[in-house]
């Protein structure tokens, strides 16, 4: 089975500061990764996903992210925030060769400050 | 390009009462389909996934079902609803041996009173 854990529950930051939204992973298996971005009352939208290949992940937004498989670890990180990056933020993982099945992490919000 | 529709968008009803959200996908075929759950201040919950028409996935044991009887339309019902359904329903699809990226719904906020 696998599991997601985001380290911190609320990160607050001011406009234009660089952020790091921290997701750890478990799994006996090999996964893919992926962050998605939910804005208030909205559904999720994709940042990015890490399938293979490079271990950097660029996303949309100017957001990116780097797979640590020594660490299992996919931290998301961008180097300077706005305003409009204030919402929640999950990281996701599947099994390689399921069906599609992905295994959310409780949340990160996101709040910049002016 | 594909689409995902949810309604209602809101939804207030009293405890007992049933329930019937909506899902559909448009501009693809055979997706998979799931439904989410999300309470307030929390993670997604996996409710159901289906692989194809007829065939539906439970994940966690509760008073709520699934049905998939067309293709690319997924219902979440309830005979009696209870309090602890509230919450923001999401419904999302994703392409049938695809690279597992799934694509959500606008969501349906339902709330128990």
């Amino acid at each position: 089975a696998q599991s997601v854990t985001q380290l911190d529950s609320q990160v607050p930051v001011f406009e234009e500061a660089p952020v790091e939204l921290r997701c750890n992973y478990s799994s006996s298996v090999s996964v893919y990764l992926f962050w998605y971005v939910q804005y208030p009352n909205q559904g999720l939208q994709l940042l990015l996903k890490y399938l293979s290949g490079s271990t950097l992940v660029k996303g949309i937004n100017g957001f990116e992210a780097e797979f640590n498989k020594s660490q299992t670890s996919f931290h998301l990180r961008k180097p300077s925030v706005h305003i409009s990056d204030t919402a929640e933020y999950f990281c996701a993982v599947t099994p390689r060769g399921g069906y599609n099945k992905l295994i959310f992490g409780a949340g990160t919000r996101l709040a910049v400050h002016p | 390009s594909q689409t995902i529709h949810q309604w209602p968008a809101t939804l207030v009803q009293p405890v007992g009462s049933p329930l019937s959200l909506e899902c559909t996908v448009e501009g693809t075929s055979n997706p998979n389909l799931y439904w989410y759950r999300q309470a307030a201040g929390r993670g997604l919950q996996l409710l159901f996934y289906s692989v194809g028409i007829g065939q539906i996935s439970s994940e966690v044991p509760q008073n709520l079902s699934a049905s998939r009887p067309q293709d690319r339309q997924f219902i979440l019902s309830s005979k009696k609803l209870l309090l602890s359904d509230s919450g923001f329903y999401l419904c999302a699809w994703s392409v049938s041996g695809g690279d597992h990226e799934q694509f959500f719904g606008p969501g349906t906020r339902l709330t128990v009173l």
